[in-house]
């Protein structure tokens, strides 16, 4: 069955630190990936996307993720956390083109961001 | 211009009662979907609905039920509530372009007591 894993449940970090939170995929074809942030207490919103073309994607933020089709990977980075980063990520992937495709979501990892 | 609005926020449920989530888009679009989320699991997709008429299931459908009459609409039903029911409860909707993303609802959480 298609999936996402995102390896990292849950991650501590220091203001300033740098962050990255792994994303793996199982679906060989064609795909779209999401990066979405959910704050305390709201919905989901979207940080970043990737459909085709220069697979360093830049978000909202400050964030970015890599898409690396070999690896079947979408990672998102961002150089220097805020306090206000504190939230729960979530990676989702869209397998398939046309409008029926699936948004199959990781299980979410929740950033704590130390001041 | 609204977005995705569901109604109820919160709502506490005795098992075996049936209710209805509602969920309405204003954006006209065609793609809608249900999503329940767990801690740990991230969200589920229950059913979703490629326009009106249309509806097809998710990963974890049992146990509701979804109509979409109109393109602004899409409730979902929960025909005899179960605790493995007790979650929080999102609705999207996207255009019919494939590589556009939801938009999300402020979500319903629902605890079937």
């Amino acid at each position: 069955a298609q999936s996402v894993s995102q390896h990292n449940h849950h991650v501590i970090l220091s203001e300033a630190a740098s962050l990255e939170l792994g994303c793996n995929y199982s679906y060989g074809g064609t795909v779209n990936l999401f990066w979405y942030v959910q704050y305390p207490g709201q919905h989901l919103q979207l940080l970043l996307k990737y459909f085709s073309g220069d697979p360093l994607v830049k978000g909202i933020k400050g964030f970015e993720a890599e898409f690396i089709k070999s690896k079947f990977s979408f990672n998102l980075r961002k150089p220097s956390v805020q306090w206000s980063d504190t939230a729960e990520y979530f990676c989702a992937v869209k397998h398939g083109s046309g409008n029926t495709g699936k948004l199959i979501f990781g299980q979410g990892t929740t950033l704590q961001v130390k001041p | 211009n609204a977005g995705v609005t569901q109604t109820p926020k919160f709502q506490v449920l005795k098992t075996g009662q049936s209710m209805t989530l509602q969920c309405a888009q204003d954006m006209n679009h065609e793609y809608m979907s249900w999503y329940r989320q767990d801690p740990g699991m991230g969200l589920r997709l229950i059913h979703y609905s490629v326009g009106a008429g249309i509806t097809d299931q998710g990963e974890v459908p049992n146990g509701y039920n979804v109509s979409r009459s109109t393109t602004e609409d899409f409730p979902l039903r929960l025909l005899s509530a179960a605790p493995s029911q007790t979650s929080v409860y999102f609705c999207a909707s996207r255009t019919g372009q494939s590589a556009q993303p939801q938009h999300f609802g402020d979500g319903t959480r629902l605890s079937i007591l």
